[in-house]
């Protein structure tokens, strides 16, 4: 467990379907991060909030929404989504930014398949 | 834009022998450098980080890097591996002007036999 919670582990869908990714973390940390990992690429990053507001969105589809209630919980809905979306989706949070920028603690991700 | 490059996607060793990783980023401003570690079906864990100071970095389970503004390298080592350290490791970067958000490399999977 690493404080930072994502759920479910796995999700398969269709591209019809509408589902949501809920991460929570309770480490006081005030920024949250989705990124997306696909095979043999980078890690993408996809939406950044700090202190709830939405700070960067990474050309990302707007099949894909995120939404952040408060600073512990960040959730990505998901709407007719394409079989190139399959992926790992990770979650992750952070304090401070520069030199008081501490890392990042990731959460174990959900392994999304859409059909 | 600013980037991380990992130069090599795959590095087999033995075990107890000695390992390095290699990251390299494009950036003329001062950045803040990282290193993970990523075990199967598992997120990302921070292996250690140079924010300032010593450019000699230690982290956990044995590892350090080195930061070299010159070459514009922060590379990874290891004076003896072990299987557990079979993993994919990523580098990843921030700057002052980026806030929070971090770039990530893409990934040196290590594969460690015996």
């Amino acid at each position: 467990e690493t404080g930072v919670t994502q759920t479910p582990r796995h999700l398969v869908m269709g591209m019809t379907n509408k589902k949501s990714l809920k991460c929570e973390q309770h480490l006081g940390h005030n920024a949250m991060y989705w990124y997306k990992q696909s095979a043999k690429k980078p890690l993408e990053l996809m939406f950044v909030y700090n202190f709830k507001e939405q700070t960067e969105n990474n050309s990302v589809p707007s099949r894909f929404s995120p939404e952040c209630p408060n600073s512990s919980h960040l959730f990505l809905h998901l709407h007719t989504l394409q079989p190139e979306d399959s992926a790992l989706y990770l979650c992750a949070s952070s304090q401070g930014q520069g030199r008081n920028n501490y890392g990042y603690t990731f959460g174990s991700g959900t392994r999304l398949t859409v059909v | 834009a600013q980037s991380v490059t990992q130069l090599d996607s795959q590095v087999p060793v033995f075990e107890e022998a000695p390992v390095e990783l290699r990251c390299n980023y494009s950036s003329s401003v001062s950045v803040y450098l990282f290193w993970y570690v990523q075990y199967p079906n598992q997120g990302l864990q921070l292996l250690l980080k140079y924010l300032s100071g010593s450019t000699l970095v230690k982290g956990i389970n044995g590892f350090e890097a080195e930061f070299n503004k010159s070459q514009t390298s922060f590379h990874l080592r290891k004076p003896s591996v072990h299987i557990s350290d079979t993993a994919e490791y990523f580098c990843a970067v921030s700057w002052e002007q980026a806030g929070t958000a971090l770039i990530f490399g893409k990934g040196t999977t290590l594969s460690v036999s015996s």
